[in-house]
């Protein structure tokens, strides 16, 4: 069966500092992988995603990047945080190469910018 | 621009007392329509996808629907272990973007 890990599950970090989250997926072999943000209240945003190792496509313009080292590898980095940056990170994949859809979450990590 | 809307925000159920919750949506060409329950702090679960008009899945208390422009998600009996928030999202024809709703916020009391 497939796993979905991410770490850390939790972080506190002043503004200005690095950030680098990590996801794992295992159990699968080329997955496509999705980071995505959750802020209160509202519906989950999608930030990147990625169909292969080194590519990956971002939808919306921010302080953050990510990258895929490895096949089920995938990191989100940000070299100097913003209070705009707090909230709770997924990290997805789902199937790819096929027309099957559906995207499995992990734990999440909620990152606190102070 | 694909968009979803979930109501009602919030809903409080007593036990047994079955309900529906809505997600009414636009998508330019419908690849799936699925819904999440998602626990505070945890990461969303899958629940089920639907493809096309007219198709019904089940998972025990649990049974979602899909016309056109709106899926319902109906709960018969519901427990106080199905408070959680459902969340609906939709793909499209373009990309890997799932577009997701709000969610629904249940709260199910004993």
């Amino acid at each position: 069966s497939q796993t979905i890990h991410q770490w850390p599950a939790t972080l506190v970090q002043p503004v200005g500092s690095p950030l680098s989250l990590e996801c794992t997926v295992e159990g699968t072999s080329n997955p496509n992988l999705y980071w995505y943000r959750q802020a209160a209240g509202r519906g989950l945003q999608l930030l990147f995603y990625s169909v292969g190792i080194g590519q990956i496509s971002s939808e919306v313009p921010q302080n953050l990047s990510a990258s895929r080292p490895q096949d089920r590898q995938f990191i989100l980095s940000s070299k100097k945080l913003l209070l705009s940056d707090s909230g709770f990170y997924l990290c997805a994949w789902s199937v790819g190469g096929t027309s099957t859809y559906e995207q499995y979450f992990g734990p999440g990590t909620r990152l606190t910018v102070t | 621009e694909d968009q979803v809307t979930q109501s009602p925000e919030a809903l409080r159920l007593q036990e047994g007392e079955s309900s529906s919750l809505n997600c009414s949506y636009t998508v330019s060409g419908l690849r799936g329509l699925f819904w999440y329950r998602q626990d505070p702090g945890k990461g969303p679960e899958f629940l089920f996808t639907l493809y096309s008009a007219g198709e019904e899945k089940e998972k025990e208390r649990l049974k979602a629907t899909l016309t056109k422009k709106e899926s319902f998600l109906h709960i018969t009996a519901p427990k106080p272990e199905d408070s959680a928030t459902y969340l609906c999202a939709v793909k499209g024809d373009y990309g890997q973007n799932f577009v997701f709703g709000p969610g629904t916020r249940l709260s199910v009391l004993p």
